[in-house]
This record gives C-alpha cells, sequence and structure tokens, in this order.
C-alpha cells in the first residue's frame, strides 16, 4: 500500500469555480503534513502546511482530518493561474522522510 | 539570497558514463534530499541525509550514490549502472523535529545521448 494517495485527475474546472482535492495517509504516526504546488517542468514549492486545527490562506483552505487519515484542500474561486499539479505530503518526523502522493492535476478553463 | 541551488539545470550522458549532479544549500539545513521524477509521475526518493558524513538509501538507490562531506553540499552520482537514467533530478532540504517543511532547488533535467 502507498504511503500517500492522491487521485490524479485530471480536474478540468471554469473560472471562478470551487474545486477540492483528497489525500489519504497509512501511517498513523504521521505528524506533518504538506500541500505542495507544481508547475510544468519546475520544482514544487510549498502552498501550505496542514495544521490538525484546520488552516485558511486567501482562496486556499487544508484540512486535516486525522481519524479517518486524510487530508483536503479547497480552492474557492479558481484563477488560470491556478492551474497546476497539487502534490500531497506527509512526514513522520521518525527519520524524517517526507512521502509524496503522485499530485492532481487542475486546469482552470477560461 | 538563501535557497537551493542545483546545477547544471540541465546535463547530456553518454553510454558508460558517470554523471554528477550538483546541490548546495545555505539555508543551515541538516536535512537533504534527493528525488528523482519521470514524466507524469510523482517524486521516488533516491537518497537522503540528516547530518554531514552520514546518509541513508532511499526506494531507488540503486545505480546512484551520494556523498555528504559539508552540510551545505550533497552531490549525486549518477552511475553507469543506472539503465535509465533520463529524468527530472530534485534535490531539497529541510530543517530537522517537527513541522519542518522541505525547500526544492529548481532541478536537473538529465537525458541520455
Amino acid at each position: 500500500r502507498k504511503e500517500v494517495e492522491q487521485d490524479p485527475g485530471p480536474f478540468n474546472v471554469p473560472e471562478g469555480a470551487t474545486v477540492a482535492f483528497n489525500c489519504t495517509y497509512s501511517n498513523s504516526a504521521s505528524q506533518s503534513f504538506f500541500w505542495y504546488r507544481q508547475d510544468c517542468r519546475k520544482e514544487p514549492k510549498l502552498l501550505m502546511s496542514v495544521y490538525s486545527s484546520g488552516n485558511e490562506d486567501g482562496r486556499f483552505t487544508a484540512q486535516l482530518n486525522r481519524a479517518s487519515q486524510y487530508i483536503s484542500l479547497l480552492i474557492r474561486d479558481s484563477k488560470l493561474s491556478d492551474s497546476a499539479t497539487y502534490l500531497c505530503v506527509v512526514n513522520t518526523n521518525t527519520g524524517n522522510q517526507f512521502y509524496f502522493g503522485t499530485g492532481t492535476s487542475l486546469t482552470v478553463i477560461p | 539570497d538563501g535557497g537551493i541551488t542545483q546545477s547544471p539545470k540541465y546535463l547530456f550522458r553518454k553510454e558508460g558514463q558517470n554523471v554528477t549532479l550538483s546541490c548546495e544549500q545555505n539555508l543551515n539545513h541538516d536535512a537533504m534530499y534527493w528525488y528523482r521524477q519521470d514524466p507524469g509521475q510523482g517524486l521516488r526518493l533516491i537518497y537522503y541525509s540528516q547530518i554531514v558524513n552520514d546518509f541513508q538509501k532511499g526506494d531507488i538507490a540503486e545505480g546512484y550514490s551520494v556523498s555528504r562531506e559539508k552540510k551545505e553540499s550533497f552531490p549525486l552520482t549518477v552511475t553507469s549502472a543506472q539503465k535509465n537514467p533520463t529524468a527530472f533530478y530534485l534535490c531539497a532540504s529541510a530543517e530537522r523535529g517537527a513541522k519542518n517543511i522541505q525547500y526544492f532547488g529548481a532541478g536537473t533535467r538529465l537525458s541520455v545521448l
């Protein structure tokens, strides 16, 4: 079983739409959770960390459900510039290894 | 400017040749990582290092080697034993401890001639 699983998509949504991505993780001892954004042929960049209480940054909201072992990312009022691949990342802190999902592809259509 | 520098940006390898990818960071991070990404796929861990003079194999270490002689530097050698080296190679670093965040270099694209 993979450490982190994501729906690869693709998600094609119109501008202004709300879109949600989910990610599940297998290790209940996982401590740190993140969403990264990766543009085509570029390196991943941190979008936001995910905290137990949930957190929001502008149009982006991340939530963590430890009981069900999943993380979500909600994007409201989608912009064309949101088109990218979104990577779910989990760290167990033991050995300081990061586990990546395969990414979810989002295309925002005019 | 603080960050992670990878070089070269593009690299071509001839058959049977070893090549070395450079990764330097000035973030004072203890941990450094090498990943490989193939088209349309996720990141796969090659090697990682938690501290100077120590490193661990990741999921796909065969055909690769690393060294960690300095905190700032974590070079990756792609040896001739790696039969399918064409990929996008990403170096990252992170602080140790809870809530640590991983930062990436801009990557090196390796192709076989």
